[in-house]
C-alpha cells in the first residue's frame, strides 16, 4: 500500500513568489492534516480536513496560506505571496480517524526555502 | 489551548535505558501519542496511551498519568539507530486533533 506522498520534495523561491505544495494521502483516509516544522522546533499544526471539508484551520498563520482538498482526495497548500518566515518543512499526514489513537501517517515533507 | 513540555535534548549510551518525559496542559484530553523522527525523515507513530499505566511495544514503552498530566517514553537497550527526535502529542477535540510538543533530540553515543 502506498504511503503519503508529497510534491515537491524541495522548493526554493524568492520572497513575493507563489508556491503550491501537494499532498496525496493514503487511499481511504478521510483525515488529512498539514503541519510545519521550522528550524527544528515543534511540529506546528496548520489545518485539518475531513474529506473535502476544513474541520479546523486554526493553525493557518494568515491569509497568505490557502489549503484545498478537492473531492476529498489530494490536497494543495498554496502560499501567496511567500515571505522569508514561511521557510520550513511542510508535512502532510493522513489518518483513518476510526481508532482511538488516530495514528497519523506522515509524508516525507516539502522543504520550502524563501530567499 | 494546548501546551506540551519535553526536554530539548537527551544523551544516552548505547545499550542503556533512557526516559523522555512529557507534561501537558490541554482541554478535552483523549490520549497521549509518541512519534519518532529521524533527521530529514517523516515522523512515525510509536505508541498511544488513553488510560493510565504502561504500554509496552518491544524495546519501547510509554506511560501515562492523567491525574498528573504527565507521560513518558522509555527506550531500553538503546541502539545507535535510536538517535532521533521524539515528540509527544496530545489527542483532543474528538481525538482527531493532534497537538505536538517541541520534541526531544536523543543522541545515542557508543
Amino acid at each position: 500500500e502506498a504511503g503519503v506522498t508529497q510534491f515537491p520534495s524541495h522548493s526554493v523561491i524568492e520572497k513575493g513568489q507563489t508556491v503550491t505544495l501537494r499532498c496525496d494521502p493514503i487511499s481511504g483516509h478521510d483525515n488529512l492534516y498539514w503541519y510545519r516544522r521550522v528550524m527544528g522546533k515543534e511540529i506546528k499544526f496548520l489545518l485539518h480536513f475531513v474529506k473535502e471539508s476544513k474541520q479546523d484551520e486554526s493553525g493557518m498563520p494568515n491569509n497568505r496560506f490557502l489549503a484545498e482538498r478537492t473531492g476529498g482526495t489530494y490536497s494543495t497548500l498554496k502560499v501567496q505571496p511567500a515571505e522569508l518566515e514561511d521557510s520550513g518543512v511542510y508535512f502532510c499526514a493522513s489518518s483513518q480517524g476510526t481508532s482511538g489513537s488516530n495514528e497519523q501517517f506522515f509524508g516525507p515533507g516539502t522543504r520550502l526555502t524563501v530567499l | 489551548g494546548q501546551s506540551l513540555e519535553q526536554p530539548s535534548e537527551v544523551t544516552a549510551v548505547e545499550g542503556a535505558i533512557v526516559q523522555i518525559n512529557c507534561t501537558y496542559q490541554t482541554s478535552g484530553f483523549y490520549g497521549l501519542s509518541w512519534y519518532q523522527q529521524h533527521d530529514g525523515g517523516a515522523p512515525t507513530f510509536l505508541s498511544y496511551n488513553a488510560l493510565d499505566g504502561l504500554e509496552e511495544t518491544g524495546r519501547f514503552s510509554s506511560f501515562l498519568s492523567r491525574s498528573d498530566s504527565y507521560g513518558y517514553l522509555l527506550l531500553q537497550e538503546l541502539q545507535m539507530k535510536d538517535s532521533a527526535s521524539y515528540f509527544c502529542a496530545v489527542n483532543s477535540g474528538g481525538y482527531q486533533k493532534v497537538t505536538f510538543g517541541t520534541g526531544t533530540k536523543l543522541q545515542v553515543i557508543p
